[in-house]
């Protein structure tokens, strides 16, 4: 059974770094595509982009590219989703999934619990 | 203001039919790009509902069924339990921007 756990919340100042994690359990990491979504508060999902750890083929919604960075360690089956410079807009819920494609008929078939990030002077 | 357009809020009796509308346009659900639906129960992550239009994933209810038409999608939730209680996402495919995946706002669920 597919299981995501990721890493635990986080308290930054505008203009610091982050880096999120997610680690995948109990299936072939490298053979499912890993993505994120933000959940601001009290509002709905956007899908931030989608990485494939097979080959780090990597794509991103054109609201989050040059925003965030996703990438991956295969060898600790671990997703990441980080920033350089964190505004308070970036405060959110973010969540990581797997999919089966990266393409036109993909969706999020597993979930992990979400990392909730504050971004607060 | 998200690409696919669904109403914030539905409600209905215990028992009774609620649907949920999914609208988009000609580069996302009008260009046949598969929907998919998603059940966000309170404090939770989200659970895949629907996918590929009209499927449900093993241990869905059918009491769930998806369907679509033209440039629009609807989710049916028959014989409504308090459990439904819940935030409802569809969510596509769009060729317009970069081939985006992307969501609706979502639609509050209250059981009445």
């Amino acid at each position: 059974e597919v299981h995501l756990v990721q890493s635990g919340a986080a308290v930054k100042k505008p203009g610091e770094s982050l880096k999120i994690s997610c680690k995948g359990f109990g299936y072939r990491f490298t053979s499912y595509w890993i993505g994120w979504v933000r959940q601001m508060p009290g509002k709905g999902l956007e899908w931030m982009g989608i990485i494939y750890p097979g080959d780090s083929d990597t794509r991103y919604s054109p609201s989050f590219q040059g925003q965030v960075t996703i990438s991956v360690d295969k060898s600790i089956s671990t997703a990441y989703l980080q920033w350089s410079s964190l505004k308070a807009s970036d405060t959110a819920l973010y969540y990581c999934a797997t999919a089966d494609s990266g393409g036109n008929s993909g969706y999020f078939d597993s979930w992990g619990q979400g990392t909730l990030v504050t971004v607060s002077s | 203001q998200s690409v696919l357009t669904q109403p914030p809020s539905v409600s209905g009796a215990p028992g009774q039919r609620v649907s949920i509308s999914c609208t988009g346009s000609s580069s996302n659900i009008g260009a046949d790009y598969d929907v998919h639906w998603y059940q966000q129960l309170p404090g939770t992550a989200p659970k895949l509902l629907i996918f590929g239009d009209t499927n449900r994933p093993s241990g869905v209810p059918d009491r769930f069924s998806g369907s679509k038409s033209g440039t629009s999608a609807s989710l049916a939730i028959t014989g409504l339990q308090a459990e439904d209680e819940a935030d409802y996402f569809c969510q596509s495919y769009d060729s317009s921007l970069s081939g985006s995946w992307v969501f609706g706002g979502g639609t509050r669920l209250t059981v009445l």
